[in-house]
Protein backbone atom coordinates (compact mmCIF):
# COMPACT_ATOMS: atom_id res chain seq x y z
CA UNK A 1 0.00 0.00 0.00
CA UNK A 2 1.58 3.40 -0.79
CA UNK A 3 1.85 5.93 1.70
CA UNK A 4 -0.46 8.42 -0.29
CA UNK A 5 -2.79 7.94 -2.08
CA UNK A 6 -4.08 10.38 -4.89
CA UNK A 7 -6.86 10.01 -7.84
CA UNK A 8 -5.26 9.81 -10.55
CA UNK A 9 -8.06 11.10 -12.59
CA UNK A 10 -8.19 12.66 -15.79
CA UNK A 11 -10.69 14.95 -14.40
CA UNK A 12 -12.42 17.76 -17.04
CA UNK A 13 -15.33 20.30 -15.31
CA UNK A 14 -16.77 22.98 -16.85
CA UNK A 15 -15.27 26.74 -16.60
CA UNK A 16 -16.78 28.36 -13.40
CA UNK A 17 -17.75 24.92 -11.24
CA UNK A 18 -15.92 24.22 -7.62
CA UNK A 19 -13.27 21.40 -7.73
CA UNK A 20 -12.68 19.00 -5.42
CA UNK A 21 -8.97 17.15 -5.43
CA UNK A 22 -8.22 14.65 -2.51
CA UNK A 23 -5.73 12.47 -1.15
CA UNK A 24 -5.74 10.07 1.41
CA UNK A 25 -2.82 8.90 3.57
CA UNK A 26 -1.63 5.96 5.94
CA UNK A 27 0.95 7.49 8.15
CA UNK A 28 -0.38 9.14 11.06
CA UNK A 29 3.17 11.71 11.53
CA UNK A 30 2.30 13.36 8.49
CA UNK A 31 2.10 16.74 10.04
CA UNK A 32 2.98 18.81 6.71
CA UNK A 33 0.44 18.92 3.95
CA UNK A 34 1.49 20.56 0.47
CA UNK A 35 -0.18 21.09 -2.82
CA UNK A 36 1.63 22.04 -5.91
CA UNK A 37 0.29 22.78 -9.78
CA UNK A 38 2.54 21.50 -12.64
CA UNK A 39 2.04 22.59 -15.79
CA UNK A 40 2.64 20.40 -18.77
CA UNK A 41 6.59 20.25 -19.59
CA UNK A 42 6.94 22.58 -16.11
CA UNK A 43 8.19 21.60 -12.94
CA UNK A 44 6.32 21.71 -10.16
CA UNK A 45 5.13 24.79 -7.92
CA UNK A 46 4.30 25.46 -4.45
CA UNK A 47 0.24 26.34 -4.14
CA UNK A 48 -1.18 25.65 -0.61
CA UNK A 49 1.02 24.83 2.83
CA UNK A 50 -0.74 23.74 5.91
CA UNK A 51 0.80 22.31 9.29
CA UNK A 52 -1.92 19.74 10.93
CA UNK A 53 -5.16 20.14 10.73
CA UNK A 54 -7.74 22.50 9.69
CA UNK A 55 -7.95 24.90 6.73
CA UNK A 56 -6.31 27.41 4.83
CA UNK A 57 -7.45 29.15 2.37
CA UNK A 58 -5.98 31.31 -0.24
CA UNK A 59 -8.04 33.84 -3.01
CA UNK A 60 -9.94 30.73 -4.83
CA UNK A 61 -7.95 27.61 -3.19
CA UNK A 62 -9.36 26.30 -0.05
CA UNK A 63 -6.40 23.66 1.81
CA UNK A 64 -8.25 20.95 4.34
CA UNK A 65 -6.39 18.69 6.36
CA UNK A 66 -8.10 15.86 8.55
CA UNK A 67 -5.82 13.91 10.27
CA UNK A 68 -8.35 12.33 12.21
CA UNK A 69 -9.44 10.63 8.69
CA UNK A 70 -6.53 10.98 7.13
CA UNK A 71 -7.46 12.56 4.42
CA UNK A 72 -6.66 16.03 2.84
CA UNK A 73 -8.29 18.36 0.26
CA UNK A 74 -8.19 21.36 -2.52
CA UNK A 75 -11.40 23.11 -3.20
CA UNK A 76 -10.88 25.67 -6.53
CA UNK A 77 -13.88 28.09 -6.36
CA UNK A 78 -14.95 29.40 -9.83
CA UNK A 79 -12.45 27.41 -11.67
CA UNK A 80 -10.68 29.05 -15.00
CA UNK A 81 -9.07 27.08 -18.05
CA UNK A 82 -5.89 28.66 -16.42
CA UNK A 83 -6.20 26.02 -13.66
CA UNK A 84 -6.03 22.85 -16.24
CA UNK A 85 -2.75 21.28 -14.56
CA UNK A 86 -1.78 18.26 -12.51
CA UNK A 87 -2.30 18.67 -8.93
CA UNK A 88 -0.12 16.84 -6.43
CA UNK A 89 -0.48 16.69 -2.91
CA UNK A 90 2.48 16.19 -0.77
CA UNK A 91 3.00 15.63 2.95
CA UNK A 92 5.95 14.98 5.27
CA UNK A 93 6.53 14.39 9.17
CA UNK A 94 8.82 15.89 11.88
CA UNK A 95 11.30 13.40 12.13
CA UNK A 96 13.14 12.53 8.21
CA UNK A 97 10.94 15.62 7.47
CA UNK A 98 13.43 16.13 4.41
CA UNK A 99 11.18 13.18 3.19
CA UNK A 100 8.57 14.75 1.02
CA UNK A 101 5.96 12.16 0.08
CA UNK A 102 3.96 12.74 -3.14
CA UNK A 103 0.86 11.06 -4.27
CA UNK A 104 0.29 10.45 -7.94
CA UNK A 105 -1.01 13.61 -8.89
CA UNK A 106 -4.49 14.26 -10.44
CA UNK A 107 -4.95 15.93 -13.93
CA UNK A 108 -7.54 18.39 -14.52
CA UNK A 109 -8.87 19.84 -17.25
CA UNK A 110 -11.21 22.92 -16.94
CA UNK A 111 -13.27 23.50 -20.01
CA UNK A 112 -14.14 26.85 -21.70
CA UNK B 1 12.60 34.46 -7.06
CA UNK B 2 14.10 31.34 -6.80
CA UNK B 3 15.96 29.69 -9.54
CA UNK B 4 16.62 26.12 -9.94
CA UNK B 5 17.88 25.70 -13.19
CA UNK B 6 18.20 21.87 -14.85
CA UNK B 7 20.99 21.92 -17.58
CA UNK B 8 18.74 20.23 -20.49
CA UNK B 9 15.47 19.89 -21.18
CA UNK B 10 14.83 16.71 -23.29
CA UNK B 11 17.66 14.45 -23.57
CA UNK B 12 18.59 11.08 -25.21
CA UNK B 13 21.45 8.25 -24.18
CA UNK B 14 22.12 5.03 -25.29
CA UNK B 15 21.90 2.00 -22.62
CA UNK B 16 25.36 1.65 -20.37
CA UNK B 17 26.30 5.64 -21.09
CA UNK B 18 27.53 7.30 -18.32
CA UNK B 19 24.81 10.28 -17.87
CA UNK B 20 25.14 13.37 -15.71
CA UNK B 21 22.25 15.29 -14.92
CA UNK B 22 23.27 18.91 -13.70
CA UNK B 23 21.16 21.22 -11.37
CA UNK B 24 22.49 24.68 -10.19
CA UNK B 25 20.22 27.22 -7.06
CA UNK B 26 20.98 30.86 -6.44
CA UNK B 27 18.97 31.17 -3.37
CA UNK B 28 21.64 29.40 -1.13
CA UNK B 29 19.80 26.88 -0.10
CA UNK B 30 20.90 24.22 2.36
CA UNK B 31 19.34 21.43 0.72
CA UNK B 32 18.77 19.64 -2.66
CA UNK B 33 16.96 16.79 -3.95
CA UNK B 34 16.51 14.71 -7.35
CA UNK B 35 13.29 13.05 -7.94
CA UNK B 36 12.40 11.11 -10.70
CA UNK B 37 8.49 11.22 -12.03
CA UNK B 38 6.53 8.93 -13.84
CA UNK B 39 2.45 8.03 -15.28
CA UNK B 40 0.98 6.14 -12.08
CA UNK B 41 3.75 6.85 -9.53
CA UNK B 42 4.07 10.42 -8.63
CA UNK B 43 7.49 12.14 -7.47
CA UNK B 44 9.99 9.51 -6.00
CA UNK B 45 13.14 11.17 -4.15
CA UNK B 46 16.68 9.15 -5.95
CA UNK B 47 18.87 11.55 -3.14
CA UNK B 48 18.96 14.36 -1.04
CA UNK B 49 21.78 16.39 -0.16
CA UNK B 50 21.51 19.02 3.23
CA UNK B 51 25.56 20.23 2.70
CA UNK B 52 28.24 20.29 0.81
CA UNK B 53 29.57 16.99 0.64
CA UNK B 54 27.01 15.47 2.04
CA UNK B 55 24.48 12.73 1.04
CA UNK B 56 21.59 10.75 2.04
CA UNK B 57 19.65 7.86 -0.33
CA UNK B 58 15.69 8.68 -0.73
CA UNK B 59 13.53 5.75 -1.84
CA UNK B 60 14.50 4.80 -5.11
CA UNK B 61 18.79 5.37 -5.19
CA UNK B 62 20.05 1.74 -7.18
CA UNK B 63 21.51 2.53 -10.42
CA UNK B 64 22.35 6.60 -9.05
CA UNK B 65 24.98 8.37 -7.46
CA UNK B 66 25.32 12.25 -6.75
CA UNK B 67 27.67 14.53 -6.26
CA UNK B 68 27.34 17.86 -4.44
CA UNK B 69 30.70 19.87 -4.84
CA UNK B 70 29.41 23.27 -4.20
CA UNK B 71 26.15 24.91 -2.27
CA UNK B 72 24.52 26.02 -5.47
CA UNK B 73 25.13 22.45 -7.52
CA UNK B 74 24.13 19.37 -7.40
CA UNK B 75 24.51 16.36 -9.73
CA UNK B 76 22.47 13.40 -10.56
CA UNK B 77 25.08 10.32 -12.22
CA UNK B 78 23.21 7.37 -13.86
CA UNK B 79 26.46 5.27 -14.12
CA UNK B 80 25.34 3.02 -16.85
CA UNK B 81 22.13 3.78 -18.26
CA UNK B 82 18.95 1.55 -18.29
CA UNK B 83 15.93 1.43 -20.32
CA UNK B 84 14.04 1.28 -17.17
CA UNK B 85 15.72 5.18 -16.59
CA UNK B 86 13.29 6.71 -18.66
CA UNK B 87 11.37 8.84 -17.01
CA UNK B 88 11.27 12.95 -16.21
CA UNK B 89 14.13 13.69 -14.08
CA UNK B 90 13.33 16.92 -11.42
CA UNK B 91 15.84 18.77 -8.89
CA UNK B 92 14.43 21.06 -5.95
CA UNK B 93 15.95 22.83 -3.56
CA UNK B 94 14.56 24.02 0.18
CA UNK B 95 16.28 26.66 2.61
CA UNK B 96 15.47 23.46 5.51
CA UNK B 97 13.83 20.53 5.89
CA UNK B 98 10.05 21.87 6.45
CA UNK B 99 10.31 24.83 3.77
CA UNK B 100 8.69 24.61 0.49
CA UNK B 101 10.52 22.70 -2.38
CA UNK B 102 11.08 25.12 -5.50
CA UNK B 103 11.59 22.40 -8.70
CA UNK B 104 13.12 22.70 -11.70
CA UNK B 105 12.02 22.46 -15.14
CA UNK B 106 12.74 19.01 -14.99
CA UNK B 107 14.86 17.03 -17.61
CA UNK B 108 13.02 14.17 -20.09
CA UNK B 109 15.66 11.69 -20.47
CA UNK B 110 15.13 8.70 -22.79
CA UNK B 111 17.67 5.66 -22.87
CA UNK B 112 17.92 3.61 -25.66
Amino acid sequence: QKEVEQDPGPLSVPEGAIVSLNCTYSNSAFQYFMWYRQYSRKGPELLMYTYSSGNKEDGRFTAQVDKSSKYISLFIRDSQPSDSATYLCAMRGVQGAQKLVFGQGTRLTINP
Amino acid sequence: DVKVTQSSRYLVKRTGEKVFLECVQDMDHENMFWYRQDPGLGLRLIYFSYDVKMKEKGDIPEGYSVSREKKERFSLILESASTNQTSMYLCASSRDVIAEAFFGQGTRLTVV
